[in-house]
């Protein structure tokens, strides 16, 4: 079964930092694109950050400069390093295959930015 | 504020056909694939349609998707109460360094 599992969530305080991790399980990993998307609670869907096969980085506005998307194919891993970390990056992160739509979706990772 | 705009919400009674509209511009639904997205209460989205129309194996052909200039509808026919949920559209955004954007989510209820 194509699965994804990620973790690395919790509570950090704002200005901190934090990694997300998630691991790929199901399918070659080192051929699909991956992506980062975060869901705050009660909102909609916001696409994060992308990283393509040949290890090229895209990233969305809100998060260009303070986040670093990575991938580690011998461990069918991808990671998300979180610098500067804000109230409003307070959200549940999914990490999501590419290809033909995003699919599948792991079942997310909370992280909560307070003090 | 999202760059594809949706309506809040939509609903209809068991068996009518219920529609979401999703609107965008020149620099995304113009010229690329539309993708839409279910979420259950309480779990991960779910594709539910790829390249405009494409339903991926397991969705019901219930479900139906259309695009037309800058504009994009999925529609549900035949609507079940495990329809109720929220709808994504999603597309590629070729402005500035290029993005996925998301519209704002449609809350689908079954009257």
């Amino acid at each position: 079964e194509e699965q994804l599992v990620e973790s690395g969530g919790g509570l950090v305080q704002p200005g901190g930092s934090l990694r997300l991790s998630c691991v790929a399980y199901g399918f070659t990993f080192r051929n699909y694109d991956m992506h980062w998307v975060r869901q705050p609670p009660g909102k909609g869907l916001e696409w994060v950050s992308a990283i393509d096969t040949g290890g090229a980085t895209y990233y969305g506005d809100s998060v260009k400069g303070r986040f670093t998307i990575s991938r580690e194919n011998a461990r069918n891993s991808l990671y998300l390093q979180m610098n500067s970390l804000r109230a409003g990056d307070t959200a549940l992160y999914y990490c999501i295959r590419g290809g033909d739509g995003f699919d599948p979706w792991g079942q997310g990772t909370l992280v909560t930015v307070s003090s | 504020q999202s760059v594809l705009t949706q309506p809040p919400s939509a609903s209809g009674a068991p068996g009518q056909r219920v529609t979401v509209s999703c609107s965008g511009s020149t620099s995304n639904i113009g010229k690329n694939y539309v993708y839409w997205y279910q979420q259950l209460p309480g779990t991960a989205p779910k594709l539910l349609m790829y390249k405009n129309n494409q339903r991926p194996s397991g969705v019901p052909d219930r479900f139906s998707g259309s695009k037309s200039g800058t504009s994009a509808s999925l529609a549900i026919s035949g609507l079940r109460s495990e329809d109720e949920a929220d709808y994504y559209c999603a597309v590629w955004d070729d402005s500035l360094s290029g993005r996925w954007v998301f519209g704002g989510g449609t809350k689908v209820t079954v009257l």
